[in-house]
C-alpha cells in the first residue's frame, strides 16, 4: 500500500534551536516527495521538493530536506529557527499518478 | 496580483442549504483542483481539472459538484450542506497537473455548517 507518514505529530522548539521534521512513504513504485509549510490562516506553499538527482533538496527560508532511498525517507531539517517558523509543515507525495497524497501535518511552534 | 485567489474567504450556513465556493487563479496553468482540510487539518484532494476535463474525481458525495467554466476558474458547488462539511477548502493549481508540478494554493475558504 502507498501512504505517507509524519512521525511527529507536534514539534515545540526554542528559537535559534535546530529542527527536524521526519516523514517517511511506503511505496514500491517510483516517488516524487515535496514538503508545504502553511502559516497560520493561509494557504499551502512550497518549501523544497525533490524529482531526481542530488539527495540534498535546498528549499526556501532556510530549509532543506535529504531523500533516503534505502529507509524511503525525506526528512526536513532547519539549522536555525525563528519565531515566524511557527506554523504546520506537510510532507506530500506523488505515487505514480498525478494526485499528492498529505502526511497528516507537524505542528512546530517556536518559542523564544 | 494575487496567483490564486478564492471566494468567499469565510462562509457560515445552515444544515441543507446550498453554497458556492469560486476559484481564480492568473497564472496561466491548465490544471486546478479542490481539497477539503478537516479539523485534524488533514488534507484530501476532492476533484481535479485540467482544460477543463475532469480528471481526479475521489470518493466524494455526489452533493459536491465542481465547475471548470475555463481553465482559470474552478468554483465548487455543494448541494444540503451538512454538518460534516465544515471544513476548509482549498483550491490549488499548477502548470500541467504533472507528478512533478508544484500546486500553487489558495488562502482557503472556511466552511461552518450550523
Amino acid at each position: 500500500a502507498q501512504s505517507v507518514t509524519q512521525l511527529d505529530s507536534q514539534v515545540p522548539v526554542f528559537e535559534e534551536a535546530p529542527v527536524e521534521l521526519r516523514c517517511n512513504y511506503s511505496s514500491s513504485v517510483s516517488v516524487y516527495l515535496f514538503w508545504y509549510v502553511q502559516y497560520p490562516n493561509q494557504g499551502l506553499q512550497l518549501l523544497l521538493k525533490y524529482l531526481s538527482g542530488s539527495t540534498l533538496v535546498k528549499g526556501i527560508n532556510g530549509f532543506e530536506a535529504e531523500f533516503n532511498k534505502s529507509q524511503t525517507s525525506f526528512h526536513l531539517r532547519k539549522p536555525s529557527v525563528h519565531i515566524s517558523d511557527t506554523a504546520e509543515y506537510f510532507c506530500a507525495v506523488t505515487f505514480n499518478d498525478y494526485k499528492l497524497s498529505f502526511g497528516a501535518g507537524t505542528t512546530v511552534t517556536v518559542r523564544a | 496580483d494575487t496567483a490564486v485567489s478564492q471566494t468567499p474567504k469565510y462562509l457560515v450556513t445552515q444544515m441543507g442549504n446550498d453554497k458556492s465556493i469560486k476559484c481564480e487563479q492568473n497564472l496561466g496553468h491548465d490544471t486546478m483542483y479542490w481539497y477539503k482540510q478537516d479539523s485534524k487539518k488533514f488534507l484530501k484532494i476532492m476533484f481535479s481539472y485540467n482544460n477543463k476535463e475532469l480528471i481526479i474525481n475521489e470518493t466524494v458525495p455526489n452533493r459536491f459538484s465542481p465547475k471548470s467554466p475555463d481553465k482559470a476558474h474552478l468554483n465548487l458547488h455543494i448541494n444540503s450542506l451538512e454538518l460534516g462539511d465544515s471544513a476548509v477548502y482549498f483550491c490549488a493549481s499548477s502548470s500541467k497537473g504533472a507528478s512533478t508540478d508544484t500546486q500553487y494554493f489558495g488562502p482557503g475558504t472556511r466552511l461552518t455548517v450550523l
